[in-house]
């Protein structure tokens, strides 16, 4: 029942973009977006609650495919700060969330 | 954001003992806190549910009689690992969820985590 993510690592230069995909086999109530620096908890996003929900934050940005149950993250002109591993939580409609494998992103200078 | 907190954020313990680690809501009420466990590399893994005032819910392969949860009011939820063996060892991260109001809504707040290591 865990989302599956892709891809599973990815290596940037700084100011190249990426995108981060999150698919699920059953019906979303919601997508979670989480970003993890290593030996720390993650660090939540954004939520996207509603399909078709588009929503960003600086030059993070999220979608949401209700139909698909897919969400993808995108990320703009990527910086060092962004580097970290990115994990989807996707819930159902029980009060549980699942995380995805994580994708582990890597921005050099 | 919420606030949570974990004490202690690391223990080393021989194996056979027990360890107790402490999930706090600081500056909300949370009904509902989660227990994650996370190996080197790998995802969050639930391991349970932890309602106040009612038992926790367990995931499946997890062993309730060896992950004790209790959650005695609405900003604290422990978890105790009993019998602690080397295959225990990992990244303990706990979650709450924040109030409707306020804040952003159905989301999970996590904690720093607390890193076990039992020798």
């Amino acid at each position: 029942q865990q989302p599956v993510q892709s891809p599973q690592a990815v290596i940037l230069r700084e100011g190249e973009d990426a995108v981060i995909n999150c698919s699920s086999s059953k019906a979303l109530y919601s997508v979670h977006w989480y970003r993890q620096k290593h030996g720390e908890a993650p660090v939540f996003l954004m939520i996207l609650l509603k399909g078709g929900e588009q929503k960003g934050h600086e030059k993070i940005s999220a979608s949401f495919n209700e139909k698909k149950q897919q969400s993808s993250l995108y990320l703009t002109a990527s910086q060092l700060s962004y580097s970290g591993t990115y994990f989807c939580g996707t819930e159902g409609m029980g009060n549980d969330m699942r995380f995805g494998a994580g994708t582990r992103l890597t921005v050099k200078p | 954001g919420a606030v949570v907190s974990q004490h202690p954020s690391w223990v080393i313990c021989k194996s056979g003992t027990s360890v107790k680690i402490e999930c706090r809501s600081l500056d909300f009420q949370a009904t509902t806190m989660f227990w994650y466990r996370q190996f080197p590399k790998q995802s969050l893994m639930l391991m349970a549910t932890s309602n106040e005032g009612s038992k926790a819910t367990y995931e499946q392969g997890v062993e309730k009689d060896k992950f004790l949860i209790n959650h005695a009011s609405l900003t604290l939820s422990t978890l105790t690992v009993t019998s602690a063996h080397p295959e225990d060892s990992s990244f303990y991260i706990c979650s709450a969820r924040a109030p409707l109001a306020g804040r952003i809504p159905d989301t999970q707040y996590f904690g720093p985590g607390t890193r076990l290591t039992v020798l």
